[in-house]
C-alpha cells in the first residue's frame, strides 16, 4: 500500500492567490482528515469526512477554507484568498473505521504564503 | 483546558542512555484511546503504539517501551539506549469514545539524541 498521498510537497505562493491541496487516502479507509501544524498551535483539526461526507468542520478557521470529498479516493483542501498566517505544515490523514484504530498520516504540504 | 499535556519541551540525551517522555491526559470517559506519534525532522508523522483504557499492560517493543497507569492519567513513553536516529518531535495523542473521530494531540516533546 502505498499509504496516503498529499501533493503537492511544498507550495509557495503570494498573497491573494488561491492554493489546492490535495489528498489520496488508503484505499479502503472510510475516514479522512486534514490537519494544520504550526508551531504557535500544534496539530489542529480542520475537518474530518465519513463516507466522503463532511461530519465535522468546526476547524476550518474561516470562509477561505474550504474542503471536498467528490469520491473515496481524492479529497482537496482550498484557501481561497491565501493570507501570512495560512502558512503552515498541512496533513490528511485516513482510518479504517473510528479513530481509535489511529490514522496514517500523509506526509505533509509545507505551505508558505509570501 | 488541555486535554493531552506533554510538560518537557525539549530533551536532549547523549546517544546510549535511556529517556522518558511524559505524557498526562484529562478525560471522564471509561472507554478511550491513547497513541504516541513520532514526527522526525522529515516532518512525516509516523504512528507508534496505540493502547485502550481497559487495557494497562505496559508494552516493549525493541528499545521502545510504554508505560500506561490510570491512576495518574499518564502514558510515559521510555527509549532504552537511544540513537540518533530517535531525535525527533514525539507526540502523545488522546481519542475519547464519546467524541467521535477526535484527537486531541498534545504540544509534542522535541527529542534530541547527541552522538
Amino acid at each position: 500500500d502505498a499509504g496516503v498521498i498529499q501533493s503537492p510537497r511544498h507550495e509557495v505562493t503570494e498573497m491573494g492567490q488561491e492554493v489546492t491541496l490535495r489528498c489520496k487516502p488508503i484505499s479502503g479507509h472510510d475516514y479522512l482528515f486534514w490537519y494544520r501544524q504550526t508551531m504557535m498551535r500544534g496539530l489542529e483539526l480542520l475537518i474530518y469526512f465519513n463516507n466522503n461526507v463532511p461530519i465535522d468542520d468546526s476547524g476550518m478557521p474561516e470562509d477561505r477554507f474550504s474542503a471536498k470529498m467528490p469520491n473515496a479516493s481524492f479529497s482537496t483542501l482550498k484557501i481561497q484568498p491565501s493570507e501570512p498566517r495560512d502558512s503552515a505544515v498541512y496533513f490528511c490523514a485516513s482510518s479504517q473505521g473510528v479513530s481509535n484504530y489511529g490514522y496514517t498520516f500523509g506526509s505533509g504540504t509545507r505551505l508558505t504564503v509570501v | 483546558a488541555q486535554k493531552v499535556t506533554q510538560a518537557q519541551t525539549e530533551i536532549s540525551v547523549v546517544e546510549k542512555e535511556d529517556v522518558t517522555l511524559d505524557c498526562v491526559y484529562e478525560t471522564r470517559d471509561t472507554t478511550y484511546y491513547l497513541f504516541w506519534y513520532k514526527q522526525p525532522p522529515s516532518g512525516e508523522l509516523v504512528f507508534l503504539i496505540r493502547r485502550n483504557s481497559f487495557d494497562e499492560q505496559n508494552e516493549i517493543s525493541g528499545r521502545y517501551s510504554w508505560n500506561f497507569q490510570k491512576s495518574t492519567s499518564s502514558f510515559n513513553f521510555t527509549i532504552t539506549a537511544s540513537q540518533v536516529v530517535d531525535s525527533a518531535v514525539y507526540f502523545c495523542a488522546l481519542s475519547e469514545a464519546s467524541s467521535g473521530n477526535q484527537f486531541y494531540f498534545g504540544t509534542g516533546t522535541s527529542l534530541t539524541v547527541i552522538p
